[in-house]
């Protein structure tokens, strides 16, 4: 993976808006993606995930967008609230290959 | 279900010395795999496994051995610690490749 050196990009958003966390996947040959969020010192908790004969799947409060085109995945949060402040990590996985590789995390930062 | 468990929390090793990180799931999951989180940045697969009795490396496996004699365990061994490996290490567990994984808690290592 790449590295982003000791600085996370950070979203900010406002309590109550809507949040687009973006990731750009590495592999066109990835055929599996996941969102994972890790809140301070804790480890990473999946959130949702998406298979690529699909462009948009809807959880609780969340939707993954993908676009297989520009290799870009991204995670919408309705609402946002404090207790979405951490960091969000996309994941992808070739169907071929069991490695789950994770990109660049964001951090969400919540504006009250 | 205790999840993921993940011994120590915490451990100070010095240059050169050995050690095993222990891992271990009560969900009866065939996939588990270890990670290696630096300060921040993402998560680095380090060796993964699909079963017992089947070890595989991932992004960044030097230093690191693994074994999977059960289902259950999934120590990952570091030979001769370098300050190179001080690290946050998640040890995650999914029932296959294609699965959200449930992460443990993380073991912070520090090698001076």
């Amino acid at each position: 993976g790449e590295s982003v050196g000791l600085h996370l990009p950070t979203l900010s958003v406002q309590e109550g808006d809507n949040s687009i966390i973006n990731c750009a996947y590495s592999n066109s040959a990835s055929d599996y993606f996941i969102w994972y969020k890790q809140e301070s010192g804790k480890g990473p908790q999946f959130i949702i995930d998406i298979r690529s004969n699909m462009d948009k799947r809807q959880g609780q409060r969340v939707t993954v967008l993908l676009n297989k085109t520009v290799k870009h995945l991204s995670l919408q949060i309705a609402a946002t609230q404090p207790g979405d402040s951490a960091v969000y990590f996309c994941a992808e996985n070739m169907n071929r290959d069991d490695k789950i590789i994770f990109g660049k995390g964001t951090r969400l930062h919540i504006l009250p | 279900n205790a999840g993921v468990t993940q011994t120590p929390k915490f451990q100070v090793l010095k240059t050169g010395q050995s050690m095993t990180l222990q891992c271990a799931q009560d969900m009866n999951h065939e996939y588990m795999s270890w990670y290696r989180q630096d300060p921040g940045m993402g998560l680095r697969l380090i060796h993964y496994s699909v079963g017992a009795g089947i070890t595989d490396q991932g992004e960044v496996p030097n230093g690191y051995n693994v074994s999977r004699s059960t289902t259950e365990d999934f120590p990952l061994r570091l030979l001769s610690a370098a300050p190179s490996q001080t690290s946050v290490y998640f040890c995650a567990s999914s029932y296959g490749t294609v699965y959200e994984q449930y992460f443990g808690p993380g073991t912070r290592l520090t090698v001076t």
